[in-house]
């Protein structure tokens, strides 16, 4: 069965620094990955999806994510955050079957102070 | 703008009551998903439908049933509401193409006590 770590829980950063929020995963077959952003009181958006081809995959906000799949990982990075980038994300795999389900990371609440 | 429109962002039942969990999508998407939310444990599938009155156990559904009658409505039904139910629920929806959750509702806050 697959699986996902994110080994922050919560990372603390100041406007306009570059940030990385960390994603692991493991899965004896290939995968599909995916970033979601919880804003504050609100439900889930799909940030980014990595699903074939570039491993370099970017959102409209500014972030980006890199597969790499010697190493199980799919980090998020941004090199400049804004306050409005607040929020819970979640990283998630799912194998590349007819069908299996998404499974989710636990979150790392991304901080962002002014 | 597409909507997941989920009828309640807060909840407080009784334990042992039946509760009933709305979800309405307006894009025509063919699935449908519930999810719960908890601290430290990410998104935790519920039950997953792919079609009208089709659907497919999650991670978590003991205690859990789901109703899909009309493509755009997805029901989550606590047969009989724990306190360990307590937790954030999340509906979401996507197309065929696509198995994984795509528009999230905002979600509902349910309190069992």
């Amino acid at each position: 069965a697959q699986s996902v770590t994110q080994l922050d829980s919560q990372v603390p950063v100041f406007e306009e620094a570059p940030v990385e929020l960390r994603c692991n995963y493991s899965s004896s077959v290939s995968v599909y990955l995916f970033w979601y952003v919880q804003y504050p009181n609100q439900g889930l958006q799909l940030l980014l999806k990595y699903l074939s081809g570039s491993t370099l995959v970017e959102s409209i906000n500014g972030f980006e994510a890199e597969f790499n799949k010697s190493q199980t990982s799919f980090h998020l990075r941004k090199p400049s955050v804004h306050i409005s980038d607040t929020a819970e994300y979640f990283c998630a795999v799912s194998r590349k079957t007819s069908y299996d389900k998404v499974i989710f990371g636990p979150g790392t609440s991304l901080s962002v102070i002014p | 703008d597409v909507k997941v429109t989920q009828s309640s962002r807060y909840l407080v039942k009784r334990t042992g009551e039946k509760v009933f969990l709305e979800c309405v999508q307006d894009m025509d998407h063919e699935n449908m998903f519930w999810y719960r939310q908890d601290p430290g444990l990410g998104l935790r599938l519920i039950y997953f439908s792919y079609d009208v009155k089709m659907k497919e156990k999650g991670d978590i559904p003991e205690g859990y049933s789901v109703s899909r009658e009309k493509k755009e409505r997805f029901s989550l039904i606590l047969e009989s509401a724990s306190t360990n139910q307590t937790s954030m629920y999340l509906c979401a929806s996507s197309y065929t193409g696509s198995l994984w959750p795509q528009h999230f509702g905002d979600g509902t806050r349910l309190s069992i006590l």
